[in-house]
């Protein structure tokens, strides 16, 4: 079964300052996700990624397969970015399917 | 837009109720999720279904089971709550391929006391 370690678990950042968070994992992967999951509970899809970087907006995701590493980088960050940030691997379960399997998250708080 | 459903935001039942837990997508996605979120251990894998009629297990499937009748509804069955499952359930549902995105209902807080 996949490992999958985030870090920080939380992070609290000015206005304005770029951000950094990490994703690692144990085992090979088909894609890595990156969620957003607001107060209140609903989770939204950021980032699929299977290889290289991607970028919407503000957001950057970055993945290095031979490394099992993932970032997700915020620019210019604002209070409204203030969430949880969840990194989900998708990768073979014991049974033969694929399954997501989740970081526990790490909670980011923008102070204005 | 994608749009999954969950039949309550908040629930409070009684230990050795029975509880159902009801998911609605309106996207006509072939593949369905139940999770559970608890603080400190994420978000865990609670059963799938890929078809109608179809189920599998996750990771933590004891003390629940599920029923899919038709496509675009997905219930988490508790048989007998219990205070451990006291927790956060989240729906979820994607297009056939498992590298689509998955689109999450708004989660269900459960209360056991």
């Amino acid at each position: 079964k996949n490992e999958v370690e985030q870090s920080p678990q939380n992070l609290t950042a000015q206005e304005g300052e770029f951000i950094t968070i990490n994703c690692s994992y144990s085992v090979g992967i088909s894609a890595l996700h990156w969620l957003q999951q607001h107060p209140g509970g609903g989770i939204v899809s950021l980032f699929m990624l299977s290889s290289g970087k991607k970028k919407h907006g503000r957001l950057i995701a970055t993945i290095n397969i031979q490394e099992k590493h993932s970032s997700l980088h915020i620019t210019a960050s604002h209070p409204r970015d203030s969430a949880v940030y969840i990194c989900a691997v998708l990768g073979l379960s014991g049974a033969g399917s694929y399954q997501l399997t989740f970081g526990k998250g790490t909670k980011l708080s923008v102070i204005p | 837009d994608v749009k999954v459903t969950q039949s309550s935001r908040y629930l409070v039942k009684r230990t050795g109720e029975k509880v159902f837990l009801e998911c609605v997508q309106d996207m006509d996605h072939e593949n369905m999720f139940w999770y559970r979120q608890d603080p400190g251990l994420g978000l865990r894998l609670i059963y799938f279904s890929y078809d109608v009629k179809m189920k599998e297990k996750g990771d933590i499937p004891e003390g629940y089971s599920v029923s899919r009748e038709k496509k675009e509804r997905f219930s988490l069955i508790l048989e007998s709550a219990s205070t451990n499952q006291t927790s956060m359930y989240l729906c979820a549902s994607n297009e056939d391929s498992s590298y689509n995105e998955q689109f999450f209902g708004p989660g269900t807080r459960l209360t056991v006391l």
